[in-house]
């Protein structure tokens, strides 16, 4: 069951250019969501997170926007930089932390 | 901070053998969870403990798949009677569990290859 989708498999940006990666979940019951970043050969690392109860977080460059009524989140990386480039997933839990993830987004900063 | 650690990194196996993992979390942490990762795909959860009791498995982890967490501290998760669909990455990862919710931080992940 698919419950978490991230529908564009690659994105390529210019550096210095915003960089958005989109999510989409079908579960209403998830209240926690998340971004973690993957480089080849390592485990998915934690970038940014959002409570339901919020719309909007920060972080340096890194912004995650909720939408809850369209059960939607993205990611906002800007300026984008070439380091940036990496697998990006997006993630959602319920209360008890069971965490589901997407397929995965492969961005590629361009220099 | 030493991070989630996995062994071994890779594993190469025949069809029908038994392998085993072992995941070492971070100390702090109470969860630990078990996620497979194939190509293209994201983590697609196994299974997750509290201490040492397993609160839930994924439909994915057939009765070929094993995992425990004896003493609330390292796992291992066994797989018997490999098959070729079982090759993909095998990831740990741990967290804190309180009251608000928290990152999963992952280990490096075991990559098995069954042949």
């Amino acid at each position: 069951d698919q419950q978490v989708k991230q529908n564009s498999p690659s994105l390529s940006v210019q550096e210095g250019r915003i960089s958005i990666l989109n999510c989409d979940y079908t579960n209403s019951m998830f209240d926690y969501f998340l971004w973690y970043k993957k480089y080849p050969a390592e485990g998915p690392t934690f970038l940014i997170s959002i409570s339901s109860i919020k719309d909007k977080n920060e972080d340096g460059r890194f912004t995650v926007f909720l939408n809850k009524s369209a059960k939607h989140l993205s990611l906002h990386i800007v300026p984008s930089q070439p380091g940036d480039s990496a697998v990006y997933f997006c993630a959602a839990s319920t209360y008890n932390n069971d965490m589901r993830f997407g397929a995965g987004t492969r961005l590629t900063v361009k220099p | 901070d030493t991070g989630v650690s996995q062994d071994p990194r890779h594993k190469i196996t025949k069809r029908g053998q038994n392998v085993t993992f072992r995941c070492d979390p971070i100390s702090e942490h109470n969860r630990l969870y078990w996620y497979r990762q194939t190509l293209g795909q994201g983590p697609e959860f196994l299974t997750y403990f509290q201490n040492e009791a397993q609160l839930e498995k994924s439909r994915l982890l057939s009765d070929r798949f094993s995992a425990e967490r004896p003493k609330g501290s390292f796992s291992t998760l066994e797989i018997q009677r490999t098959e070729q669909g079982d090759s993909a990455m095998y990831l740990c990862a741990s967290s804190f569990n309180s009251l608000s919710n928290s990152p999963l931080h992952f280990g490096n992940g075991t990559r098995l290859t069954v042949t």
